[in-house]
C-alpha cells in the first residue's frame, strides 16, 4: 500500500537562512510525487509536482523538490526562506493507475524566525 | 476560472442538527473528492466521485455522513445528525480526467464546529 512519511512535524529556520522538509514514500514503482502547501485558513495550493524525466523539479515561490528513487525520497528546498513561506507543508503520493488518490502525508509546519 | 469554491466557509452546530456542506468544482473537471483535516488523523480521503457517479467511499466514517453529487457542477456533504467530534476541516478538491500527474485543486475549505 502506498504511504507518505514526513518525520518532522515542526521546522524552525531563520528568516533568509535555506530549508529542507523531509519526505519519504512507500510504493511498489515510481509513483507521482507532490508537494503542497497551506496557509492558516486556507486550502492547500500546488507548489510542485514530480511524474518523470528530470528528477530535479521546480515550483511555484521559489521552491524545488529532488526525488531520489534509491532512498524513496522526494525534499523539498528553498535557498533562502522568507516570513511569507510559514505555513503548513504535506507531500503526496499519487498511483500511476486508476485508482486516482492522493496519499497525504501528515504535514510538517514551518516557523520563520525574524 | 474561480476555482474550487465551498460554503460556507464557517459553520457552527448544535449537537444533533443536520450540517450540509457545499461544493462547486472546477469546470471541466470530472473528479471530485472531499476531504475531512483534523488535528489528530490530519487529512482524511472521505468519498470520491467520476463523473458524478461515487467511486470509493471507504473513508465514510460511518452512516451520519453522506455525500452527492446530483450534477457536474455541484456536490453536498451531509452530517445527520452531528456530533462534536465532527468538528474539522472539510475540503473539497477536483481534478480533470486522465492520470495523476495533474494533482488536485483545492477549495478554502469549511470549518466546523459542533458544540
Amino acid at each position: 500500500a502506498q504511504s507518505v512519511t514526513q518525520p518532522d512535524i515542526h521546522i524552525t529556520v531563520s528568516e533568509g537562512a535555506s530549508l529542507e522538509l523531509r519526505c519519504n514514500y512507500s510504493y511498489g514503482a515510481t509513483p507521482y510525487l507532490f508537494w503542497y502547501v497551506q496557509s492558516p485558513g486556507q486550502g492547500l495550493q500546488l507548489l510542485l509536482k514530480y511524474f518523470s524525466g528530470d528528477t530535479l523539479v521546480q515550483g511555484i515561490k521559489g521552491f524545488e523538490a529532488e526525488f531520489k528513487r534509491s532512498q524513496s525520497s522526494f525534499n523539498l528546498r528553498k535557498p533562502s526562506v522568507h516570513w511569507s513561506d510559514a505555513a503548513e507543508y504535506f507531500c503526496a503520493v499519487g498511483a500511476r493507475d486508476s485508482s486516482y488518490k492522493l496519499i497525504f502525508g501528515s504535514g510538517t509546519r514551518l516557523l520563520v524566525r525574524p | 476560472d474561480a476555482g474550487v469554491i465551498q460554503s460556507p466557509r464557517h459553520e457552527v452546530t448544535e449537537m444533533g442538527q443536520e450540517v450540509t456542506l457545499r461544493c462547486k468544482p472546477i469546470s471541466g473537471h470530472d473528479y471530485l473528492f472531499w476531504y475531512r483535516q483534523t488535528m489528530m488523523r490530519g487529512l482524511e480521503l472521505l468519498i470520491y466521485f467520476n463523473n458524478n457517479v461515487p467511486i470509493d467511499d471507504s473513508g465514510m466514517p460511518e452512516d451520519r455522513f453522506s455525500a452527492k453529487m446530483p450534477n457536474a457542477s455541484f456536490s453536498t456533504l451531509k452530517i445527520q445528525p452531528s456530533e462534536p467530534r465532527d468538528s474539522a476541516v472539510y475540503f473539497c478538491a477536483s481534478r480533470p480526467q486522465g492520470v495523476n500527474y495533474y494533482g488536485y485543486t483545492f477549495g478554502s475549505g469549511t470549518r466546523l464546529t459542533v458544540v
